[in-house]
């Protein structure tokens, strides 16, 4: 099966600019989830859909970030405005909608706010 | 919250050589226990993953220990294969919100040929 495409690879900004993740999901998961990876550390989560609904977002900075999944399947991850902290690799996740399942991660947006 | 402590943060073995590394979480309520590989530039792989009513789990060269009365967890990687070379995190969360994992902060293992 397809795994979890994300898109960009790469992303570097200035401090105060916008930035947006793409996120497609494998097919059939139901639940998806954004998490943010800093250098050194392991990943923490950000925000968790269940569908199209949040069921998690308690992490969230939410004056800066924001998150949509639209129509139950991709999702997209904004920041605005930047800051120097928000460098960081932006991992999504999904799963079946079914208890206990484990997440398949995708590789990854790396961004980079100068 | 939960809090998850992962040791050591690097671990150098010879190729052939076993590999163990541990963890222990603070949450009694937590009862799921993944483990993941990340390679450079990858996103984290799941490898194992164990549940708080097992107490071993076994997978070919990895197995998983898990003690619920210390609040501790293990990997254990026999025979050592350059490939296992990666970052790996250990991971723990509740039922019921299990997308919610709490990581610890990553073993990178280097496994000489």
């Amino acid at each position: 099966e397809a795994g979890v495409a994300q898109s960009p690879r790469y992303k570097i900004i200035e401090k105060r600019q916008s930035v947006a993740f793409w996120c497609n999901p494998i097919s059939g998961h139901a639940t998806l989830y954004w998490y943010q990876q800093i250098l050194g550390q392991g990943p923490k989560l950000l925000i968790q859909f269940q569908n199209n609904g949040v069921v998690d977002d308690s992490q969230l900075p939410k004056d800066r970030f924001s998150a949509e999944r639209l129509k139950g399947v991709d999702s997209t991850l904004k920041i605005q405005p930047a800051k120097l902290e928000d460098s960081a690799v932006y991992l999504c996740a999904s799963s079946p909608a079914y208890y206990n399942s484990p997440l398949h991660f995708g590789n990854g947006t790396r961004l980079t706010v100068t | 919250g939960e809090n998850v402590e992962q040791h050591p943060s690097t671990l150098s073995v010879q190729e052939g050589d076993s590999a163990v590394i541990k963890c222990t979480y603070s949450d009694s309520a937590s009862n799921y226990f993944p483990w993941y590989k990340q390679e450079l530039g990858k996103g984290p792989q799941l490898i194992i993953d164990i549940r708080s009513n097992v107490g071993e789990k076994k997978d070919q060269r990895i197995a998983v220990t898990l003690n619920k009365t210390a609040k501790h967890f293990s990997l254990h990687i026999t025979e050592t294969q350059p490939e296992d070379s990666a970052v790996y995190f250990c991971a723990a969360s509740k039922e019921g919100s299990q997308g919610n994992l709490i990581f610890g902060k990553g073993t990178k293992l280097s496994v000489k040929p």
